[in-house]
């Protein structure tokens, strides 16, 4: 079955801090893609990033930085040099698309940004 | 394009009612989701269309909900009679073309 885990609930870093936010998942499928989405205070859910399951390279964008690692079923999520600005709810979520569109979410990790 | 459209997007209602959440998907999109954000639950999927048929309900939490998509531009999600525990903050999103979801700016349904 499907499962995502952030295991971290709350995370509090003072600006300019690097900041990594964890995601370890479970599958069953070979095929699959996993997803990073913020939630700002204003409150819609932002998709950020998308990874599909043979690409296992690293990415980065501007001050995020993505690792994906299939060995230990992990999709961690950097943020260099952290702003106020990043503070947000973030979330990890994974579809195994060959079965269906499904989309499951993690519980969120919430990022208090301090300045 | 406007991205997904919700309404409304504030509701109150008291217990017992019949409340209605729409939902506008982005064009062309052809895989609508409802989900439930709780502080308790996070983000449930309660349940997903592709080419407006529902392929998976499962996450409905029981009868007293239900969910519709007459058409590729549309959907509903009621809840009949409505409870206090409904309160949620209900969020439709679509895809189509590539995996990721875009989400609309959600409904906040309080039930008192």
């Amino acid at each position: 079955a499907q499962k995502v885990t952030q295991a971290q609930t709350e995370i509090s870093v003072v600006e300019k801090e690097d900041v990594t936010l964890d995601c370890v998942y479970e599958t069953r499928d070979t095929t699959y893609y996993l997803f990073w989405y913020k939630q700002p205070p204003s409150g819609e859910l932002v998709f950020l990033i998308r990874r599909n399951s043979f690409d296992e390279q690293n990415e980065i964008s501007g001050r995020y930085s993505w690792n994906f690692q299939k060995s230990t079923s992990s999709f961690n999520f950097t943020i260099t040099a952290s702003q106020v600005v990043d503070s947000a709810v973030y979330f990890c979520a994974l579809s195994e698309a060959r079965r269906d569109d499904k989309i499951i979410f993690g519980k969120g990790t919430r990022l208090h940004i301090l300045p | 394009d406007a991205g997904v459209i919700q309404s409304p997007r504030h509701e109150v209602t008291e217990m017992g009612q019949e409340v209605t959440l729409r939902c506008k998907p982005i064009s062309g999109h052809n895989s609508l989701f409802w989900y439930r954000q709780t502080m308790m639950r996070g983000l449930e999927l309660l349940i997903y269309f592709n080419n407006n048929v529902p392929i998976d309900d499962s996450g409905m939490p029981e009868d007293r909900f239900s969910a519709k998509m007459p058409n590729a531009s549309f959907s509903t999600l009621k809840i009949q009679p409505s409870e206090p525990r409904d309160s949620a903050v209900y969020f439709c999103a679509s895809n189509g073309g590539t995996v990721e979801a875009f989400f609309g700016q959600g409904t906040r349904l309080t039930v008192v």
